[in-house]
């Protein structure tokens, strides 16, 4: 198993700009989530879904949409690229969505926007 | 609303030192404990977690208990390698559906 693949690593992008950021899982896992990583600070909740068809916003969904129209693919996109976006992106599953569960992380996408 | 406090790093020590991270939280109900890795140029991975007070989390050597009386979830290593160092995340997820509320992360250095 691959586990949460993320792409791209790194991307640059200019206001204005949009973009998708792609996530895959193996793992067969209904509950999916995206979360950013602003430096010195932990994780903000971005959106999440609890399965194919179905999400809902987070803590920090403005510029951000998603949708999940398999299992394994949850991408997330960017339309209009703010540099107040630019952040480490990341990716995350797990099988049940129960307060007990351990979430699998993607590597990441490291996004600036200039 | 809920929400999780960590020391701040970064926390600087020499290999086989005693390590202590402390993590406190506020939940309105009774949530789970998390512990979480993340190692330079990847992703978090779970180090350790308890789901009810006085659980004891480890793996790898760390230790942490669920205190519901303190509110605190500290986390400890007899003796910390270089390999340790990462930057760890105290998160917590309340009861019922999983959205994990994290720690601002503390950055551990351990020297030769």
């Amino acid at each position: 198993n691959a586990g949460v693949t993320q792409t791209p690593k790194f991307r640059i992008l200019k206001i204005g700009q949009s973009m998708t950021l792609q996530c895959t899982q193996d793992m067969n896992h209904n509950y999916m989530y995206w979360y950013r990583q602003d430096p010195g600070m932990g994780l903000k909740l971005i959106y999440y879904s609890v399965g194919a068809g179905i999400t809902d916003k987070g803590e920090v969904p403005n510029g951000y949409n998603v949708s999940r129209s398999t299992t394994e693919d949850f991408p997330l996109r960017l339309e209009l690229a703010a540099p107040s976006q630019t952040s480490v992106y990341f990716c995350a599953s797990t099988e049940t969505g129960t307060s007990k569960e351990t979430q699998y992380f993607g590597p990441g996408t490291r996004l600036l926007v200039l | 609303g809920n929400s999780v406090t960590q020391m701040e790093g970064p926390v600087t020590l020499s290999e086989e030192a005693f390590l202590t991270i402390n993590c406190t939280y506020t939940a309105t109900g009774y949530p789970s404990l998390f512990w979480y890795v993340q190692y330079p140029g990847e992703g978090l991975q779970l180090l350790l977690k308890a789901t009810k007070a006085d659980d004891k989390g480890s793996n790898k050597g760390f230790e942490a208990t669920y205190r519901k009386e303190t509110t605190s979830f500290h986390l400890e290593k007899g003796s910390v390698q270089v390999s340790d160092s990462a930057v760890y995340f105290c998160a917590l997820s309340d009861t019922g559906f999983q959205k994990l509320v994290f720690g601002t992360g503390t950055r551990l250095l351990v020297s030769p």
